[in-house]
């Protein structure tokens, strides 16, 4: 099984509808991110949590909520869906690992959910 | 404010050819990590290289190697003897801040590098 999963992996949408897309990590990780991916704009950071009271706001939250459930649980809504929000989307996680010299603090992602907002 | 550039949205290298892709940041902190990952066209994101700001040496990674200018603020990613199997696109990213800091990581728009055989 994944560390990172992501629910749904595929979903088509109509304008106007609510979507939320699930992500959860079995890495014991407290820091999770949103990201979505468009062609030739790269990665964008939606929203960020660092822990289970501590989310952030992103580049383009606009549109987005997000909730985080528990410490492995990070999940993001679309309240009303529009298709400039059709993209791929991944969940992240990283490691904060204060006094671990060897850590990057590298993201770790889930596989990506691709939703498409007609 | 924290910024990642890349300029090369498509490169094609001849199959065992070494490769450059060019990354530059911006930031006013003087910590941070810059970060490359791979995207084959099945999706996932690979996690290649780490640098660190403070880290004496270049990163390297067996055929990965970070070419690290820091007075230039760029961060290239040099892969050696390329193969096929190295098409994909590639990111490079940077936290602003130590690892251990709330600190968000950010993405360039990345490289779609093509290996010719």
């Amino acid at each position: 099984d994944a560390d990172v999963t992501q629910t749904p992996r595929n979903r088509i949408t109509k304008t106007g509808k609510r979507i939320m897309l699930e992500c959860s990590q079995t890495k014991g990780h407290d820091r999770m991110y949103w990201y979505r991916q468009d062609p030739g704009l790269g990665l964008r950071l939606i929203y960020y949590s660092f822990d289970v009271k501590d989310i952030n706001k992103g580049e383009i939250s606009d549109g987005y909520s997000v909730s985080r459930q528990a410490q492995a649980k990070f999940s993001l809504s679309l309240e009303s869906a529009i298709p400039n929000q059709t993209a791929l989307y991944f969940c992240a996680t990283s490691d904060q690992g204060a006094f671990d010299l060897a850590n990057t603090g590298e993201l770790f992602f889930g596989e990506g959910s691709r939703l498409t907002v007609l | 404010a924290q910024k990642i550039t890349q300029t090369q949205p498509g490169m094609f290298v001849q199959e065992k050819e070494a490769v450059t892709l060019d990354c530059t940041y911006d930031t006013s902190d003087p910590s941070y990590g810059l970060f490359w990952y791979k995207q084959p066209s099945s999706g996932e994101m690979i996690f290649l290289i780490y640098q660190g700001s403070y880290d004496q040496q270049n990163a390297t990674e067996g055929r990965y190697s970070l070419n690290f200018q820091k007075a230039r603020k760029s961060a290239n990613l040099v892969i050696s003897a390329s193969q096929l199997g190295d098409s994909a696109m590639y990111f490079c990213a940077m936290r602003e801040g130590p690892y251990s800091s709330a600190s968000k990581i950010i993405f360039g728009s990345g490289t779609r590098l093509s290996i010719r055989p």
